[in-house]
């Protein structure tokens, strides 16, 4: 099956810094999204992005779908951007997300 | 808010009972899709509906199974069970879904399952 890699697995950053958080899967995918898992748990959509590039306030994604892999850009970092940061894929048919492992973002105020 | 409704939100019962987990999807949306986040295991695909129909399977156990109503409703069961089943349950909806195409997905708050 899909191998869904994430980078780097921790990250810990000062308010007001950037970063970018990696995704590299092994196999063509049909669709790609990023989640952000926030303290309470919670998945929240940030972006559904298969292929391109798109912006959305302080976030934006690229995936470079014929080099497998996809980058999330966040900018000027605040405290509430803390928690674990997921890609998943979809591929070949499948119709079920393999989730990477993850990015866990710990900004500090 | 996803427009994804899961109850309960928590639930803590014992090894060897059986429990039923609850998901609406968005309105209008016709798959649904259950995950199950545990702490070794990460999130892992469980199953899939389709307008009632089971469209995929992934990593489910035989001692738990789903199914959608028709009106769109998804339940999951989970019977016989272990320490090893405690996890956050999600499930996830998404659009109209012709094979060949497929659409973003939103999940639910998940519901917390806790076996002593």
């Amino acid at each position: 099956g899909i191998q869904v890699e994430q980078s780097p697995p921790d990250l810990i950053l000062q308010e007001g810094a950037n970063s970018t958080l990696r995704c590299n899967f092994s196999d063509s995918v049909n669709n790609l999204q990023w989640f952000h898992q926030n303290p309470w748990g919670q998945l929240i959509n940030l972006f559904y992005i298969p292929s391109g590039t798109k912006q959305n306030g302080r976030l934006s994604a690229t995936t470079v779908a014929t080099e497998r892999y996809s980058l999330l850009y966040i900018s000027s970092s605040q405290t509430t951007d803390s928690g674990v940061y997921f890609c998943a894929v979809e591929y070949g048919g499948t119709y079920k997300y393999i989730f990477g492992t993850g990015t866990r973002l710990k900004v500090l105020a | 808010d996803s427009g994804v409704t899961q109850t309960p939100k928590h639930l803590i019962t014992a090894t060897g009972q059986r429990v039923t987990l609850r998901c609406s999807p968005r309105s209008g949306d016709l798959s649904v899709y259950w995950y199950q986040q545990s702490l070794d295991q990460g999130l892992q695909f469980l199953i899939q509906y389709y307008n009632g129909e089971e469209r995929a399977k992934g990593n489910i156990l035989e001692r738990f199974s789903a199914q959608q109503f028709p009106d769109l409703h998804s339940e999951l069961n989970l019977s016989s069970l272990e320490l090893g089943d405690s996890a956050l349950y999600f499930c996830a909806s998404s659009p109209r879904q012709a094979l060949g195409h497929y659409n973003e997905q939103f999940f639910g708050p998940g519901t917390r399952l806790t076996v002593l």
